[in-house]
């Protein structure tokens, strides 16, 4: 079966780093383009960072750039979220996922929380 | 950036009857590959997203062909034949055609 496990969130205090986690199993990890997208409390979806198969290309809303950086270890069949100087507009259920734009099936986890709060 | 919206967003249904959700780009998502990465999401209460619908009007596998999309370049639609139970959910359209990708704000439907 198919799975994207994440992990990391918690519950951090304005201006802390925090690195999230995204386990894939059942899944060629490495032939895919891996993406996170948050969703804060009541609200919608909002694409947060992709990167390349090979990691070669990364791609950031422009919310988080230079503060959020996108990692992969196909090795490991895992991918991160690098999340500095956290803000509490950053406080969010974060998604990993598969997000193709064709046939081959796109995929999410269940999401891990991330608060910041003081 | 690529700003989506949608209408309308909150549609009450009733069971059996059919509903119809628009989506809108800013600008064309003709990609210059040819195709148009235009996307459906349904996300059903406490549960992650789930892609229907891709380049348009491709559904997904397991998808029920009550739901269709259509549309072109700026404009398109998602229509549910017969509105289900399990149907109730927010659904939102993704861009994949331009960086960065963007949502629209979401269509809560609900049953009437």
């Amino acid at each position: 079966e198919v799975q994207l496990e994440e992990s990391g969130g918690t519950l951090v205090q304005p201006g802390e780093s925090l690195t999230l986690s995204c386990a894939a199993s059942g899944v060629p990890f490495s032939t895919y383009w891996m993406t996170w997208v948050r969703q804060a409390p009541g609200k919608g979806l909002e694409w947060v960072a992709t990167i390349k198969e090979d990691g070669g290309e990364k791609y950031y809303v422009d919310s988080v750039k230079g503060r959020f950086t996108i990692s992969r270890d196909n090795a490991k069949n895992s991918l991160y979220l690098q999340m500095n100087s956290l803000r509490a507009e950053d406080t969010a259920l974060y998604y990993c996922a598969r997000v193709t734009r064709g046939s081959a099936s796109t995929i999410w986890g269940q999401g891990t929380l991330v608060s910041v709060s003081s | 950036d690529v700003v989506m919206t949608q209408s309308p967003l909150s549609l009450p249904v009733t069971l059996g009857q059919p509903a119809s959700i628009s989506c809108r780009s800013s600008q064309s998502l003709v990609h210059s590959d040819g195709n148009t990465y235009l996307t459906w999401f349904q996300q059903r209460p406490g549960q992650s997203p789930r892609r229907l619908i891709y380049k348009i009007s491709n559904r997904d596998s397991g998808v029920p062909d009550r739901f269709s999309g259509s549309g072109s370049a700026t404009d398109f639609t998602l229509k549910i034949s017969g509105v289900e139970a399990e149907d109730v959910g927010v659904y939102y359209c993704m861009q994949h055609t331009h960086w960065p990708l963007t949502f629209g704000p979401g269509t809560k439907l609900d049953i009437k």
